[in-house]
C-alpha cells in the first residue's frame, strides 16, 4: 500500500514566477490538506480539499490556490511567488482524523 | 486559535539515555497526534492520543486533556531518535480537522 507521495522533490524558481506541486493521497484516502513548513518552525495550514471542494483554508493569500481531481489527487498552486514563499510543502490526506504526510517539496525562491 | 506550546526547545541526549517531551495546549480538543519528522522532512505518525496513554515500543504518550497537555516518552535512546518532535492538536468538527502544530522539540541523539 503506498502511503501520501508528493512531487518534484525539489524546485528551484526565481521571484515572480509561478510553481504547481503534487500530491497523491493513500490509497483509500479522500481529504488532501497542504501545509507550509518554514525553516525551524512547525507546519502551517494552508487549505484543504475534500470532495473536489476547498472544505477549509487557513491564513494564506488569494496566490495560493489549489484543486482536487476525482481520484482524490491534489494539486498547490502559488503565482507571483515570493522570496518568503521558500519553505517545505507537505500534503497531508486522511479519511477521517489521523493524518498522514507525504515526503514534502522544498521549494527555493531565488 | 489554539496556541501549542513545546518543551523542551532542543535536547542533546547520549545514547540510551531517556526523555519526556511535553506539549501544552491553550483551548480544550478532541485530536492530538505527535510526530517524528526525520532530517529529510518526513512526517512520520507516532500516536494519535486525544486522552489516555499508548505505548508502542520504546516510546510512549499520555495525554490529560482536562490539563490540557500531552507527553512524550523516549526510553534508552537511539540515534535513529534524532529529529524534530511535534505535537498537533484540534477540534474535529463535520467531518473536518485542521491540526495546529507547536514550534517542535529537536532532539539529537549522540552514539
Amino acid at each position: 500500500d503506498a502511503g501520501v507521495t508528493q512531487s518534484p522533490t525539489h524546485l528551484i524558481k526565481t521571484r515572480g514566477q509561478q510553481v504547481t506541486l503534487r500530491c497523491s493521497p493513500k490509497s483509500g484516502h479522500d481529504t488532501v490538506s497542504w501545509y507550509q513548513q518554514a525553516l525551524g518552525q512547525g507546519p502551517q495550514f494552508i487549505f484543504q480539499y475534500y470532495e473536489e471542494e476547498e472544505r477549509q483554508r487557513g491564513n494564506f493569500p488569494d496566490r495560493f490556490s489549489g484543486h482536487q481531481f476525482p481520484n482524490y489527487s491534489s494539486e498547490l498552486n502559488v503565482n507571483a511567488l515570493l522570496l518568503g514563499d521558500s519553505a517545505l510543502y507537505l500534503c497531508a490526506s486522511s479519511l477521517s482524523v489521523t493524518q498522514y504526510f507525504g515526503p514534502g517539496t522544498r521549494l527555493l525562491v531565488l | 486559535g489554539i496556541q501549542v506550546e513545546q518543551s523542551p526547545p532542543d535536547l542533546i541526549l547520549q545514547e540510551g539515555a531517556n526523555s519526556t517531551l511535553r506539549c501544552n495546549f491553550s483551548d480544550s480538543v478532541n485530536n492530538l497526534q505527535w510526530f517524528h519528522q526525520n532530517p529529510w522532512g518526513q512526517l512520520i505518525n507516532l500516536f494519535y492520543i486525544p486522552s489516555g496513554t499508548k505505548q508502542n515500543g520504546r516510546l510512549s504518550a499520555t495525554t490529560v486533556a482536562t490539563e490540557r497537555y500531552s507527553l512524550l516518552y523516549i526510553s534508552s535512546s537511539q540515534t535513529t531518535d534524532s529529529g524534530v518532535y511535534f505535537c498537533a492538536v484540534g477540534v474535529s468538527s463535520g467531518g473536518s480537522y485542521i491540526p495546529t502544530f507547536g514550534r517542535g522539540t529537536s532532539l539529537i541523539v549522540h552514539p
